[in-house]
């Protein structure tokens, strides 16, 4: 299996455009999550999908993301308008349950940059 | 507010000491824990799960669960500079991450 694949690996990007991050969760992995890490506040959970649905998006910093799962090899996590505040890795993660098992296969993240 | 807390360190070890790592967590409903590594510029992987209070035995690493203190531990044997890296503690459904505690084992 590849694993959990993300893309792209870095993104730059001027304040005011917006930005979709892509995530491929492994095969057979029925809950999908998006985090997101900085310095400051770590790991934190922005976003999880049971079965291509949305479970819980209290997460999501504010109005300007919004994240979609269409399928289940698929989900974006989009930014507009994107802000400097928004610079961080964004992680997606996949696992057989939410809770207890093997615990989340992580993907490569994205680096983003807003100038 | 759920909450898993560790100490960020840096801790320093020298190579073959013993190194241990420490997270306490809020919800005392909490079922099963996680650590995971997490090298400069890598995603997190997953190193170890326990669920039942006691030791979980795996190589060098001993994971310790203690439901009473909410406390989790992670100790690493016989340390080797590869294991410098930042280890985050994870609990709760779903998981929440601890800010992770940044090891250097010095050779």
């Amino acid at each position: 299996d590849a694993g959990v694949i993300q893309s792209p690996r870095h993104e730059v990007t001027e304040m005011g455009q917006e930005v979709t991050l892509r995530c491929k969760p492994i095969s057979g992995h029925d809950y999908l999550f998006w985090y997101r890490q900085t310095m400051m506040r770590g790991l934190e959970l922005l976003i999880y999908f049971n079965n291509n649905v949305p479970i819980d998006d209290s997460g999501m910093p504010e109005d300007r993301f919004s994240a979609k799962m269409p399928n289940a090899s698929f989900s974006t996590l989009k930014i507009q308008p994107s802000e400097p505040r928004d610079s961080a890795v964004y992680f997606c993660a996949s696992s057989l349950v939410s809770a207890g098992g093997e615990g989340y296969t992580f993907g490569s993240g994205t680096r983003l940059t807003v100038v | 507010q759920k909450e898993v807390e560790q100490n960020s360190g840096p801790l320093s070890v020298p190579e073959g000491a013993i190194a241990s790592l420490n997270c306490t967590y809020s919800d005392r409903g909490s079922q099963s824990f996680f650590w995971y590594r997490q090298y400069s510029g890598k995603s997190p992987e997953l190193i170890m799960f326990i669920y039942s209070n006691g030791d979980k035995e795996d190589g060098r690493f001993t994971a310790q669960l203690n439901k009473a203190s909410q406390y989790v531990s992670l100790l690493i044997r016989d340390s080797q500079p590869s294991d410098s890296a930042t280890y985050l503690c994870a609990g709760n459904t779903p998981l929440v991450f601890g800010k992770g505690t940044r090891l250097s084992v010095i050779a």
